[in-house]
């Protein structure tokens, strides 16, 4: 199993530029959800999906979109990229197991906004 | 939210065991308690969960104090490939909440051959 795949693994944009990214799972979780890391400040929540079709806000869901066609996929959209964006995103695939949400996490994604 | 407390670092000697505290006072009923591992700048690695039980996995033991304001994680024979950022974090079980995982500082465990 790959478990959680995320593309691109680095990316530079510039300012006002939109991207996605690509976020797979092969283990036929429901629950998918996306998070950035900033130096200092642990993971933040931006976007989760409790199923196709269905996603929610997280904490920071600014600038950032989201959609759920399929339970593999789960891509995370940039509308228009700002320097406040850079960071590393992790996207996450998780199933309730002893009643208890335990999240699988991918490798990453590396953004810089010039 | 349950705040958990962790030292900011710790050493233990490669083939020993390393037992990780984490303080949890303010817990309450129905929040389990995770422990995540974060090795360089890879991606959150799950370790194990438990509610009030002692648990055991391939990976680790969690101990889990009677009134539930503690725990330790147990790795019980620490490799080099064991350095890492361990991240405690107390959540409800399921639910919106139960995504918003707050990683904080954790502890910088740092084996040492």
């Amino acid at each position: 199993n790959a478990g959680v795949t995320q593309t691109p693994k680095f990316q530079v944009l510039k300012t006002g530029q939109s991207m996605t990214l690509q976020c797979a799972q092969d283990m036929n979780h429901e629950y998918m959800s996306w998070y950035r890391q900033d130096p200092g400040m642990g993971l933040r929540l931006i976007h989760y999906s409790v199923g196709a079709g269905i996603t929610d806000q997280g904490e920071v869901p600014n600038g950032y979109n989201v959609s759920r066609s399929t339970t593999e996929d789960f891509p995370l959209r940039l509308l228009s990229a700002a320097p406040s964006q850079t960071s590393v995103y992790f996207c996450a695939s998780s199933k309730v197991h002893s009643g208890a949400n335990v999240l699988t996490f991918g490798a990453g994604s590396r953004l810089t906004v010039l | 939210d349950a705040k958990t407390t962790q030292p900011p670092s710790m050493d233990c000697a490669e083939g020993r065991a390393a037992n990780l505290p984490c303080n949890h006072s303010t817990i309450s009923g129905n929040e389990y308690v995770y422990w995540y591992r974060q090795i360089h700048s890879q991606g959150p690695q799950y370790i194990i969960h438990g509610l009030k039980n002692n648990e055991t996995n391939e990976m680790a033991s969690l101990i889990i104090t009677e009134d539930r304001k503690s725990s330790t994680l147990i790795l019980p024979h620490a490799t080099l490939r064991d350095t890492a950022v361990y991240y405690c974090i107390v959540r409800v079980g399921s639910g919106a909440g139960s995504y918003q995982l707050t990683f904080g500082k954790g502890t910088k465990l740092s084996v040492i051959p």
